[in-house]
């Protein structure tokens, strides 16, 4: 079945900086790819997805990148601000498997002003 | 922005006892989602489920749980014998087709098996 690695498990960034969190499919079937925002308490909160027939995607401050030769996709925050704190799971799936996601383990980011 | 609502939030069960969480979907979605996360770990797939019979599920699906839409709002998940490692939150989602997209988790059902 598919395997989803996820890096860093966490990451400090300045207010203004940019972060990256990059994640590794196994499944070359795969072919949806969504991120979620988990704050501390609260259910996860899709803030943006990419499918296979596309590289990138980019919604203001978010943009995700797909690599389906290597098997990877990488979420860039630019302008990070402290509400960005949170923790972001990338996630995978294949069409005829829908909804059976399989999450990476979570990056825990921390925006200090 | 219709939501998914999840019943109880929180509910606290002896071990060995059958508990049902409860879940309205979005009124005009057709497939249906549990997930759980044990806390303080990523969210794991448990079922989906759509023209009332289960599409998919992952191993930790096994016999003690099982899924239904009662009726023609509510989508429920048992778990007929309660262990202690079945501790987690427990989402529900939804979605009008099947491939439309990721979706939104309803708030959660945090059980604590005691």
């Amino acid at each position: 079945g598919e395997n989803v690695e996820q890096h860093p498990s966490t990451l400090s960034v300045q207010e203004g900086d940019s972060a990256v969190i990059k994640c590794t499919y196994s499944d070359s079937a795969s072919n949806y790819f969504p991120w979620y925002k988990q704050e501390l308490g609260k259910r996860p909160q899709l803030i943006i997805d990419i499918r296979s027939n596309v590289g990138e995607k980019k919604d203001q401050r978010i943009a995700v990148t797909l690599n389906k030769t290597a098997k990877h996709f990488s979420l860039h925050i630019t302008e990070t601000q402290p509400e960005d704190s949170a923790v972001y799971f990338c996630a995978a799936s294949r069409t005829d498997s829908w909804g059976k996601f399989q999450f990476g383990a979570g990056t825990q980011v921390v925006v200090t002003p | 922005e219709p939501e998914v609502t999840q019943t109880p939030s929180h509910q606290v069960t002896q071990m060995g006892q059958e508990v049902i969480l409860r879940c309205v979907p979005i009124s005009n979605h057709l497939y249906f989602y549990w997930y759980r996360q044990i806390l303080g770990q990523k969210v794991e797939f448990l079922v989906s489920f759509y023209n009332n019979e289960i599409s998919e599920k992952s191993e930790i699906f096994d016999d003690q749980f099982s899924v239904e839409r009662p009726d023609g709002s509510n989508f429920t998940l048992k778990i007929r014998s309660t262990k202690l490692e079945d501790s987690a939150m427990y989402f529900c989602a939804s979605s009008e087709v099947r491939e439309s997209g990721g979706y939104t988790f309803g708030s959660g059902t945090r059980l604590t098996v005691v």
